[in-house]
């Protein structure tokens, strides 16, 4: 098993750029989320997903989409870049009946 | 909000000392969680203590949890270089699905 796959590894945007951040699991687990990291912090939850076609608002909402239309992937769009946007995003994985979490390896974004 | 908060925010030892890193948090849990972070990398889960549950061991690791000071601590025995990096508590709040993270404690184990 690969576990959960993120890409791309490290991205650069200008501010109002978009784009889509991957994230595919092959664990076959319904739950699926999206936290950023910024230095000295913890993780802060953006979206999550507990099945396809089901996402729901994490602590950190706003400047991002998601959508879940398969149980593999579960991608997160930043529709216009805005520097307070720079950080490092994770995408976790588990299943609906455990809470203990599966981490990819990390996206870094810089925002410019 | 962040629910739980580790205590120190870094702690440096010598291999072969034990290393115990605190957590509090706010409101009544369904489970508690360690997660270690080693630098540039994904989080990798180490114990989960469910509310109903005051002590847990995984190998050198030994979590114990008091609902009532709504507190944990994670003892690492006879630390090694590689357990340096990040380690977070995380929290499941009752009632609720996912999981809030605190700021992490910095481990540096010097040979």
């Amino acid at each position: 098993n690969a576990g959960v796959t993120q890409t791309p590894k490290f991205q650069v945007l200008k501010t109002g750029q978009s784009m889509t951040l991957q994230c595919a699991q092959d664990m076959n687990h319904e739950y699926m989320s999206w936290y950023r990291q910024d230095p000295g912090m913890g993780l802060r939850l953006i979206h999550y997903s507990v099945g396809a076609g089901i996402t729901d608002q994490g602590e950190v909402p706003n400047g991002y989409n998601v959508s879940r239309s398969t149980t593999e992937d579960f991608p997160l769009r930043l529709l216009s870049a805005a520097p307070s946007q720079t950080s490092v995003y994770f995408c976790a994985s588990r299943p609906l009946k455990s809470h203990e979490q599966y981490f990819g390896p990390g996206t870094r974004l810089t925002v410019t | 909000s962040q629910q739980g908060e580790e205590d120190p925010q870094a702690l440096s030892i010598q291999e072969g000392e034990n290393a115990t890193m605190n957590c509090s948090y706010k409101t009544s849990i369904n489970n508690l969680q360690w997660y270690r972070q080693n630098s540039g990398r994904g989080l990798v889960h180490l114990i989960l203590i469910r509310s109903n549950e005051r002590e847990k061991h995984s190998g050198r690791l030994r979590v114990t949890l008091d609902t009532s000071k709504k507190s944990s601590s994670l003892l690492i025995t006879a630390s090694r270089a590689a357990d340096t990096a990040s380690y977070f508590c995380a929290t499941v709040p009752s009632g609720y699905s996912t999981l809030t993270f605190g700021k992490g404690t910095m481990l540096l184990v010097s040979p």
